[in-house]
């Protein structure tokens, strides 16, 4: 079973409009990390956003914020008032046994354009 | 603060040659490893090292070989190179919550 899925592989959303990435993710353990990342066109992975799973509140970072919704173990990224340098490729990860060490895991992406 | 450094950025090999990647972190991480990236399927973990002297197997460790003899480094061993493993190759490292990757490597196998 996939351990991260993401949907959605490609998205276009208009300008200053806002904009859900889905996530869900598959594990037995009960603490684990849950992160966004993004990938513009220049290659670089660029970190966004962490939740942890303890954690109660859903993680906000500037026009970021994670929907966590543990019992349905999905973890979507809302971007509000998109801009044109959103446009990227957005991926969805978790790191599981977060205390013991141990793996990450990618979902496949979704890529983001942004339209003027 | 470099961050995290790899080189090269580009490299071609033969089928059957070895090579190593190189990967530096200057963050005093204890938690770093190395990834692919191919086209449709994200990134997949190689290697990874929960400190100096600890490595362990990630998704898809065949053909790759990695050491961890000093916090700062984590070089990353390609035994007889495939075509298979023509990829995009990022190391990072880990601090509290966030992962640094490096640049990155293109490397192409023929």
């Amino acid at each position: 079973a996939q351990k991260i899925t993401q949907t959605q592989p490609g998205m276009f959303v208009q300008e200053k409009e806002a904009v859900t990435l889905d996530c869900t993710y598959d594990t037995s353990d009960q603490s684990y990390g849950l992160f966004w990342y993004k990938q513009p066109s220049s290659g670089e992975m660029i970190f966004l956003i962490y939740q942890g799973s303890y954690d109660e509140q859903n993680a906000t970072e500037g026009r970021y914020s994670l929907n966590f919704q543990k019992a349905r173990k999905s973890a979507n990224l809302v971007i509000s008032a998109s801009q044109l340098g959103d446009s990227a490729m957005y991926f969805c990860a978790m790191r599981e046994g977060y205390e013991t060490g141990n793996q990450f895991y990618f979902g496949t992406g979704t890529s983001l354009t942004v339209i003027p | 603060n470099a961050g995290v450094t790899q080189t090269p950025k580009f490299q071609v090999l033969k089928t059957g040659q070895s090579m190593t990647l190189q990967c530096a972190q200057d963050m005093n991480h204890e938690y770093m490893s190395w990834y692919r990236q191919d086209p449709g399927m994200g990134l997949r973990l190689i290697h990874y090292s929960v400190g100096a002297g600890i490595t362990d197997q990630g998704e898809v460790p065949n053909g790759y070989n990695v050491s961890r003899s000093t916090t700062e480094d984590f070089p990353l061993r390609l035994l007889s190179a495939a075509p298979s493993q023509t990829s995009v190759y990022f190391c990072a490292s880990m601090g509290t919550y966030e992962q640094y990757f490096g640049p990155g490597t293109r490397l192409t196998v023929t």
